[in-house]
């Protein structure tokens, strides 16, 4: 079945640093691709997607590149700030849109001024 | 963007006792779908809940453990059953709003309701 792995954590960074995220994925078929994330005392909320090979999302200075020939959906951000500091969860779904999430298992970032 | 509202937020629960969470969309919405993520773990698809239909379960849910009812296009109720410790997780309901247009589908979801068997 469909699964998604993600670069375990916690990760702690101080503020400026480079960010990669890794994600990787087994699906059958051409997954739509997402970076979600959850804030302190927040709800999960949608922070980019992909739904087609080489297809690149952004938002809020975050990128994920959709590589099919790795399965792969690294998020990145060139300088990261202590309001980054939340969970990351990487997901797929096989399905037109976003039903039926599959999710990675969530990173921990933690940002330190 | 839909904006769901999810209660109770937590509960610490007795074993072998039921829970129900509700969760209330702001706009009608065709599907929703209730999520758990156990302690350290990722978040699991349990059911996806359609109006007017009996809800349909991913493998290894049941429904006499997991009853979710749909009474209407903006609300829906997933119950926890003769609960155990290996139930504590956090509880999400999700809905997908297609956004202007429909082309720009999105996942919402809600806060989580953090569950406790004790």
């Amino acid at each position: 079945g469909n699964s998604v792995t993600q670069m375990e954590g916690p990760v702690t960074l101080s503020e400026e640093a480079f960010l990669t995220i890794n994600c990787t994925y087994t699906a059958t078929g051409y997954p739509s691709l997402f970076w979600y994330v959850q804030y302190p005392g927040e709800g999960l909320q949608l922070l980019l997607k992909a739904t087609k090979a080489d297809d690149k999302g952004s938002n809020k200075g975050f990128e994920a590149t959709y590589r099919k020939e790795t399965t792969s959906f690294h998020l990145e951000k060139g300088s990261v700030q202590v309001s980054d500091s939340a969970v990351y969860f990487c997901a797929l779904s096989d399905q037109q849109g976003a039903q039926k999430l599959v999710f990675g298992q969530g990173t921990r970032l933690t940002i330190n001024p | 963007s839909a904006v769901i509202s999810q209660k109770p937020s937590r509960d610490i629960c007795q074993r072998g006792t039921s829970l129900t969470i509700q969760c209330q969309v702001d706009s009608q919405v065709t599907m929703m779908f209730w999520y758990r993520q156990q302690p350290g773990q990722s978040l699991t698809l349990i059911a996806t809940a359609n109006q007017g239909s009996e809800a349909t379960y991913e493998s290894g849910f049941v429904i006499d453990k997991f009853p979710i009812s749909r009474p209407n296009l903006t609300f829906s109720t997933l119950t926890v059953s003769n609960m155990s410790p290996e139930d504590s997780s956090i509880y999400l309901c999700s809905v997908e709003d297609f956004g202007t247009g429909g082309m720009n589908t999105e996942a919402f979801f809600g806060q989580g309701t953090r569950l406790t068997v004790v």
